[in-house]
């Protein structure tokens, strides 16, 4: 069964403290994986597409990468600003078209 | 510019009752898209329209319908509400089907 699964579940860093959150899928014929930025009771904000292996795109402190079989947002010093739940979705093929399916999340916490 | 805006912000419901609510995608999108976001879950597909048609659907029963409008503008109709039902619904637009997605606020559906 295709399945999106992000790590850790939630993350606490001190302000300046870099880390990496994890987005693993197990989608055949992979259509583009999104990265998205979620604040408590706001709609997602897009923040990166991703088609192929070896991509990597970046905006101010964050980067995101892909590989065959997984993602990583890596946060370069994050600020208290950056606190969010962080939105993992790949779009894979069904039956001709392309659904939608995103991963549970990661909320991040940065203290300052 | 204006964004994707969702009306309306809240809504309460009682059980068995039917709810309608509406989108209207950022400016330049022609497509519309519709996901159920249940407390601490990603996102869920639940259908999409572009030119007036659905055009893909996730798995959620025929309680869930919708329209697109001929200026792009979208309406989710939900028939007989179920306590489960209660979730936060996001609309998304793009450009195309595959185009990168951009969510509005959403519409918090409380159902007692």
């Amino acid at each position: 069964e295709d399945q999106v699964t992000q790590s850790p579940e939630a993350l606490r860093l001190q302000e300046g403290e870099s880390s990496s959150l994890n987005c693993s899928y197990t989608v055949s014929g992979l259509r583009g994986l999104f990265w998205y930025r979620q604040d408590p009771g706001k709609g997602p904000e897009f923040l990166f597409t991703l088609y192929s292996a070896g991509e990597e795109k970046e905006k101010e402190r964050l980067k995101a990468t892909l590989t065959k079989k997984e993602s990583f947002l890596h946060i370069t010093a994050p600020k208290p600003e950056d606190s969010a739940t962080y939105l993992c979705a790949v779009r894979r093929p069904v039956g001709g078209s392309y659904i939608p399916t995103f991963g549970r999340g990661t909320s991040l916490i940065v203290h300052p | 510019d204006a964004g994707v805006t969702q009306s309306p912000t809240h809504l309460i419901k009682t059980r068995g009752q039917q709810v309608t609510l509406r989108c209207s995608p950022k400016s330049g999108h022609d497509t519309v898209s519709w996901y159920q976001q249940a407390l601490g879950q990603g996102p869920q597909f639940i259908f999409q329209y572009y030119e007036e048609e659905e055009r893909q659907r996730g798995n959620f029963p025929d309680r869930f319908s919708g329209h697109q409008f001929p200026n792009y503008s979208s309406e989710l109709n939900v028939n007989a509400l179920l306590l489960g039902d209660s979730a936060l619904y996001l609309c998304a637009s793009s450009f195309g089907t595959l185009g990168e997605q951009y969510f509005g606020p959403g519409t918090r559906l409380t159902v007692t």
